[in-house]
């Protein structure tokens, strides 16, 4: 069980269009997921808390005019990266939380911006 | 807000030994205390976790222990082999259920 889904896997864009990351549970439901972004060699830093029917709560630093998410359903969750740069060429990874405080990752999403 | 150390960041050992991982944490309210398991590419993996009620658990060849008097929380692994190679992360719950997570820590099992 606790399966989390991630689409796309890999995407690369032009600069200035906007890309969608969808994160979904397959076989439970998640009030809360998170999306965290990873550099290389790096550990996972949050980036907001995606809660089902209200807003995402950003982390300090991070632009939500920039990051969209939308946590329409108890399945899943949305990032947009609006006017991609190439500085936001990275992995994105969400996670989804049980209920009780454990989070399964999703496989993730590298992003390539040229 | 909370504040997580993870030692060491790069860990060698042979096929067989044990390894030890060790975190640090600031907020003494933190209750929930993962660690990961993360390939090169690929997504991390929950492979042992601790709550604050507790002082150890162990899951076949790797425990966890916590002092929450000090502050501190440990990955034990024994018996190593090839496939525990990977990075490994420790994470500490810092309210709203979110996860602060370690630098990580590089482990590499030597045949």
């Amino acid at each position: 069980g606790a399966v989390v889904s991630q689409h796309p896997s890999r995407v690369i864009c032009k600069s200035g269009t906007s890309v969608k990351i969808e994160c979904r549970s397959l076989d439970f439901q998640a009030t809360t997921m998170f999306w965290y972004r990873q550099f290389p060699k790096k550990s996972l830093m949050l980036m907001a808390t995606s809660n089902e029917g209200s807003k995402a709560t950003y982390e300090q630093g991070v632009e939500k005019d920039k990051f969209l998410i939308n946590h329409a359903s108890l399945t899943l969750s949305t990032l947009t990266v609006t006017s991609a740069h190439p500085e936001d060429s990275s992995f994105y990874i969400c996670s989804a939380e049980t209920g009780s405080n454990e989070q399964f990752f999703g496989p993730g999403t590298r992003l390539t911006v040229l | 807000g909370e504040n997580v150390e993870q030692h060491p960041s790069t860990l060698s050992v042979q096929e067989g030994d044990s390894a030890v991982i060790k975190c640090t944490y600031s907020d003494s309210a933190s209750n929930y205390f993962p660690w990961y398991k993360q390939e090169l590419g690929k997504r991390p993996q929950l492979i042992i976790d601790i709550r604050s009620n507790v002082g150890e658990k162990k899951d076949q060849r790797i425990a966890v222990t916590l002092n929450k008097t000090a502050k501190h929380f440990s990955l034990h692994i024994t018996e190593t082999q090839p496939e525990d190679s990977a990075v490994y992360f420790c994470a500490v719950s810092g309210g709203y259920n979110k996860l602060i997570f370690g630098a990580g820590t590089r482990l590499a099992v030597h045949p």
